[in-house]
């Protein structure tokens, strides 16, 4: 079976300061990582995907994920954040199924 | 292209009752996933439909069953409604054949149980 553990259940920080968003896993299997943000009374938006080759994963809106296999982590970063990145993040693993962390909330303080 | 969509938006029901919600998967794609998501948790996975079939299930009671069209869209039933069940429901598809393959999401249903 798999397990996802997002170490922290809120992160506030200041728009244009960095972001990190910790992402542990925890499989007998190989996975395939994901993570995912929900904004508002939405569904989720995929952000970035790791499923083979390097191990720096770029996806939408400036963000970036390093798969870490001898840690079993999956953090999530930004160098610069915005307002509008104010929204609810998911860490993911998939092997059969998808296995999604607790989340995390990133509120964004100008 | 459109993209996934779920109705109705919002449900209110009282406990006791049967609630269906419906699914319309992604242009292209034949696999639909649903998801519980209770306040302030992540999704649960309840089952997934392939082929008109549930191919994998979560840990949820058979009060939870589905069903899959041939024109790939889905329904999420729930028996004998709890005030537990109240969450927002999330249908997900995907193209099957590839384990790798991205899950795209709706924008939900709101289930409340009174």
């Amino acid at each position: 079976a798999q397990s996802v553990t997002q170490l922290d259940s809120q992160v506030p920080v200041f728009e244009e300061a960095p972001v990190e968003l910790r992402c542990n896993y925890s499989s007998s299997v190989s996975v395939y990582l994901f993570w995912y943000v929900q904004y508002p009374n939405q569904g989720l938006q995929l952000l970035l995907k790791y499923l083979s080759g390097s191990t720096l994963v770029k996806g939408i809106n400036g963000f970036e994920a390093e798969f870490n296999k001898s840690q079993t982590s999956f953090h999530l970063r930004k160098p610069s954040v915005h307002i509008s990145d104010t929204a609810e993040y998911f860490c993911a693993v998939k092997a059969q199924k998808l296995v999604f962390g607790q989340g995390t909330r990133l509120t964004i303080n100008p | 292209d459109a993209g996934v969509t779920q109705s109705p938006t919002h449900l209110i029901k009282t406990r006791g009752q049967q609630v269906t919600l419906r699914c319309s998967p992604k242009s292209g794609h034949d696999t639909v996933s649903w998801y519980q998501q209770a306040l302030g948790q992540g999704p649960q996975f309840i089952f997934q439909y392939y082929e008109e079939e549930e191919r994998q299930r979560g840990n949820f009671p058979d009060r939870f069953s589905g069903h899959q069209f041939p024109n790939y869209s889905s329904e999420l039933n729930v028996n004998a409604l709890l005030l537990g069940d109240s969450a927002l429901y999330l249908c997900a598809s995907s193209l099957e054949g590839l384990a790798s393959d991205t899950q795209y999401f709706g924008p939900g249903t709101r289930l409340t149980v009174l």
